[in-house]
């Protein structure tokens, strides 16, 4: 049982490229979430989604896209990278009844 | 403008004490609240929580009290120990809103020192 995995761990760009970052889970939670962090700011959602084939933005979703074929996985798309993207991307999912999310280990992005 | 604000960046404590992390939020939709810990290159995982029917839930050394009138809570951690050096963040979630999305503060660093 793993719960919450990313991947890549760390990734460095160049401004204009484009990268997906994988969120899996094990654990047959319908939520799932995509979150950035940056110093001092917390943790601000990008986008989330209810279930399998659902979609939705959060807080600072422009610049990315998502998509969620498989309940299990949860993918983040940068279609043309920009410095403004270097962060640290976590993923979250959580299931219907409980009100905690659970966090992958994350993904760290440089944008060059 | 930020709903939930932690206000203190960082927090130094002898080991032995009484850590205590604060949290303000301004949204009276607010109804459960959490906290987590975050070690470098980790993900934050979930520590304690307490739902807006209560003013105080405890696990251990952790302890979260919470004031709806005042919209704070506070995380006191007794005794703290050099492995609750992290970052601890609030969150907060508004009942029924879509997705049951949580609204984090920035974050609080503590300092256990030996």
């Amino acid at each position: 049982n793993a719960g919450v995995t990313q991947t890549p761990k760390f990734r460095v760009l160049k401004t204009g490229q484009s990268m997906t970052l994988l969120c899996a889970q094990d654990m047959n939670h319908e939520y799932m979430y995509w979150y950035r962090q940056d110093p001092g700011m917390g943790l601000r959602l990008i986008h989330y989604s209810v279930g399998e084939g659902t979609t939705a933005k959060g807080e600072v979703p422009d610049g990315y896209n998502v998509s969620r074929l498989k309940k299990q996985n949860f993918l983040l798309g940068l279609e043309s990278a920009a410095p403004s993207q270097t962060s640290v991307y976590f993923c979250a999912s959580r299931g219907q009844v409980s009100e905690t999310q659970y966090f992958g280990p994350g993904t760290r992005l440089l944008v060059l | 403008d930020q709903q939930v604000k932690q206000n203190s960046p960082s927090l130094s404590v002898q080991e032995g004490r009484i850590s205590i992390l604060n949290c303000d939020y301004t949204n009276s939709m607010f109804d459960y609240f959490l906290w987590y810990k975050k070690y470098p290159a980790e993900g934050p995982t979930f520590l304690i929580s307490i739902s807006s029917i209560k003013d105080k839930n405890e696990d251990g050394r952790f302890t979260v009290f919470l004031n709806k009138s005042a919209k704070h809570l506070s995380l006191h951690i007794v005794p703290s120990q050099p492995g609750d050096s992290a970052v601890y963040f609030c969150a907060a979630s508004a009942g029924g809103n879509a997705g049951n999305m949580l609204t984090f503060g920035g974050g609080t660093r503590l300092m256990v020192k030996p």
